[in-house]
């Protein structure tokens, strides 16, 4: 069974830590992304990442950065944690882009993140 | 700029009944379309989709419908179950080679089926 592994469930952290998401998939898929999901939001595209080393912003990016060294892994950095990035995260992977046989996304379980 | 919306906050059915989730987006662009449900404390998961060169995607008993002219899609379960109670993401993507895929997301509709 396909997987994508978030490393923590839940995650409490201080204001103006360094926090870092990890993301791992066992797919060998191109394509990984990190959302947000926020009440009466939806999901928010922060950053995606569509090969090694190769990273674009998303819709909302301000206040994180990411690092993809690997193919299967994919972290989500907040340089200096506020809490107005606590948040539900969600990291998810996709084989190809639409219209070269998008199959949709496999998420993982997500993070929640509470910065205090 | 809100591309795609989910103006339905939540949703409650009787089980057995029909569940109508509704998504209305902006974009002209957008071609490929999914629905995604979502458990408590789980990642969402893909549920069934459709290309903008069709109308209508049936798989078992969740129907999704496709009206381009009023950038309007609607997913139809029936009959409704209490399994079926979760949150429902309307997604769109506008790729044609170069997007990677990128999703768009609605704000999500909370369907409650009661027994």
């Amino acid at each position: 069974d396909v997987k994508v592994t978030q490393s923590s469930r839940y995650l409490v952290k201080r204001t103006g830590e360094k926090v870092f998401l990890e993301c791992v998939q066992d797919m060998d898929h191109e394509n990984m992304f990190w959302y947000r999901q926020d009440p009466g939001l939806g999901l928010r595209l922060i950053y995606f990442s569509y090969d090694v080393k190769m990273k674009e912003k998303g819709d909302i990016p301000e206040g994180y950065s990411v690092s993809r060294e690997k193919k299967e892994r994919f972290s989500l950095i907040l340089e200096s944690a506020s809490t107005n990035q606590t948040s539900m995260y969600l990291c998810a992977s996709s084989l190809l882009g639409a219209g070269q046989g998008f199959y949709g996304y496999t998420f993982g379980s997500g993070t929640r993140l509470t910065v205090v | 700029d809100q591309q795609v919306k989910q103006n339905s906050p939540s949703l409650s059915v009787q089980e057995g009944r029909i569940s109508i989730l509704n998504c209305d987006y902006t974009n002209s662009m957008f071609d490929y379309f999914l629905w995604y449900k979502k458990y408590p404390a789980e990642g969402p998961t893909f549920l069934i989709s459709i290309s903008s060169i069709k109308d209508k995607n049936e798989d078992g008993r969740f129907t999704v419908f496709l009206n381009k002219s009023a950038k309007h899609l609607s997913l139809h379960i029936v009959p409704s179950q209490p399994g079926d109670s979760a949150v429902y993401f309307c997604a769109a993507s506008d790729d044609g080679g170069t997007s990677y895929g990128k999703l768009t997301f609605g704000q999500g509709t909370i369907l409650t089926v009661h027994p």
